[in-house]
């Protein structure tokens, strides 16, 4: 069975820590992403990785960095957290032999 | 760019009734679609997807999707929902040709079911 694992159900966090968001998958995918999901606004792409120590910017990348050190994990990085960054946060990763991406339970940070 | 909408914020629905959520897309060339769905304080399942032939496409919970090219829409249905299936839906639509195949999300569409 596909497993994609985030950490951290629930995180809460103060302005101006440096925020650390893991995501690990267990199938050998070379694709993974993260996503910030808001009431109306769905799912929007922060970045995306295509392999190890490759990375894309997504849609809406300010204020976040990211890490693939290995395969398996994404790190998703907020250098400086805000109050406008609480959100739930959802790491995926993408078998592209069937072109599916896979989520994780997410993480829904607070900052206060 | 691509783009996808959901119209119906909110959806209600009473249990044994049938359904139908709504996706319309804008993408230049033959897009790939999906429905997924996500329950309160999980992550997102795929239901379902399109990528080509027949356009009528069959997920699991037993749900179905039709593909219409002439009105850019996939839309989700169900015959007979249950209480299970009160969740928030989202359609997504992804580029066949770009690299990693990001997806763009609906805006969601959250479903209640009455008993």
């Amino acid at each position: 069975d596909v497993k994609v694992t985030q950490s951290s159900r629930y995180l809460v966090k103060r302005t101006g820590e440096k925020v650390f968001l893991e995501c690990v998958q267990d199938m050998d995918h070379e694709n993974m992403f993260w996503y910030r999901q808001d009431p109306g606004l769905g799912l929007r792409l922060i970045y995306f990785s295509y392999d190890v120590k490759m990375k894309e910017k997504g849609d809406i990348p300010e204020g976040y960095s990211v890490s693939r050190e290995k395969k398996e994990r994404f790190s998703l990085i907020l250098e400086s957290a805000s109050t406008n960054q609480t959100s739930m946060y959802l790491c995926a990763s993408r078998d592209r032999e069937v072109n599916i991406q896979y989520f994780g339970a997410g993480t829904r940070l607070s900052v206060l | 760019a691509q783009s996808v909408t959901q119209p119906d914020i909110h959806i209600t629905v009473s249990e044994g009734a049938s359904l139908e959520l709504r996706c319309n897309y804008s993408y230049g060339a033959t897009p790939y679609l999906f429905w997924y769905v996500q329950s309160p304080g999980q992550g997102l399942q795929l239901l379902l997807k399109y990528f080509s032939g027949d356009t009528l496409v069959q997920g699991i919970k037993g749900f179905e999707a039709e593909f219409k090219r002439s009105q850019s829409s996939f839309n989700l249905r169900k015959p007979s929902v249950h209480w299970s299936d009160a969740a928030e839906y989202f359609c997504a639509v992804g580029a066949p040709m770009e690299y990693g195949n990001k997806l763009v999300f609906g805006a969601g569409t959250i479903l209640r079911v009455k008993s």
